[in-house]
C-alpha cells in the first residue's frame, strides 16, 4: 500500500526557536496533504490543508503565521512551527490521499516537545 | 457540518470475547466512513472503509463494520479479540475524494487475559 513518511519522528527544541516537520508520500503523488495535531489522550484535530502549488487552507483558530505550510512538490509538504512555545508541544500527524483515490494514508507522526 | 461521535471512551474486553465499538456520524450526504487504529506513539493504520455498496465491510485483522444509514452508525466489530488488539480506535467521516477527515474522540480498547 501507499506509504507516507514523516521526519523527524521526535524533536525537542527550546522555546522561541522554529521547527520544520516534513511529510513525504513515498510511492505516490499527492496534490493535497493534511496536517493534524493530537494532544495527549485526545483525537486528531485538522490544522490545515496543504495544496501543491498554492497556499494552504487553515482551519478556524489555527494561526497561519505560526504554522507555516509549504507544499513544494507532489510528494513533499512541510510544516514549520515558528517561535515555538511549550503549548505547541504535541503530536503532529500528516496524511495524504493518493490522487484520484478516496483513502488517506497517514504518516507515523512527529512528537514535538518545546522546553 | 460533519461530526463523529464515539460514545465509549474506554472499553475493556476479555481476550477471546467479541467486540463492538460504536460510531455515529452526522453528515448531510452519503458519507465516506473509516475506522483507524493507533498504537501508543504511532500513526494511524486504516482498518476498513465504506464508500458505497455492501453495507457490511471487511477489514484487516479480522475486523468488520456495518453501515446503517437509518441509524447514522458505522460500528466496528470483531468476533474474537486478541491481546494485540489493545489500542485506540478512531472513527472518521470524509466528504469524498481527497477531502479532509473529521475524527471521533476515539475509543481506547483494553484487553484482559
Amino acid at each position: 500500500g501507499a506509504v507516507v513518511s514523516q521526519h523527524p519522528s521526535r524533536v525537542i527544541c527550546k522555546s522561541g526557536t522554529s521547527v520544520k516537520i516534513e511529510c513525504r508520500s513515498l510511492d505516490f503523488q499527492a496534490t493535497t496533504m493534511f496536517w493534524y495535531r493530537q494532544f495527549p489522550k485526545q483525537s486528531l484535530m485538522l490544522m490545515a490543508t496543504s495544496n501543491e502549488g498554492s497556499k494552504a487552507t487553515y482551519e478556524q483558530g489555527v494561526e497561519k503565521d505560526k504554522f507555516l505550510i509549504n507544499h513544494a512538490s507532489l510528494t513533499l509538504s512541510t510544516l514549520t512551527v515558528t517561535s515555538a512555545h511549550p503549548e505547541d508541544s504535541s503530536f503532529y500527524i500528516c496524511s495524504a490521499p493518493q490522487d484520484g483515490q478516496e483513502t488517506q494514508y497517514f504518516g507515523p507522526g512527529t512528537r514535538l516537545l518545546v522546553l | 457540518a460533519q461530526s463523529v461521535t464515539q460514545p465509549d471512551i474506554h472499553i475493556t474486553v476479555s481476550e477471546g470475547a467479541s467486540l463492538e465499538l460504536r460510531c455515529n456520524y452526522s453528515y448531510g450526504a452519503t458519507p465516506y466512513l473509516f475506522w483507524y487504529v493507533q498504537s501508543p506513539g504511532q500513526g494511524l493504520q486504516l482498518l476498513l472503509k465504506y464508500f458505497s455498496g455492501d453495507t457490511l465491510v471487511q477489514g484487516i485483522k479480522g475486523f468488520e463494520a456495518e453501515f446503517k444509514r437509518s441509524q447514522s452508525s458505522f460500528n466496528l466489530r470483531k468476533p474474537s479479540v486478541h491481546w494485540s488488539d489493545a489500542a485506540e480506535y478512531f472513527c472518521a467521516v470524509g466528504a469524498g475524494y481527497g477531502n479532509k477527515l473529521v475524527f471521533g474522540a476515539g475509543t481506547i480498547l483494553r484487553v484482559k487475559s
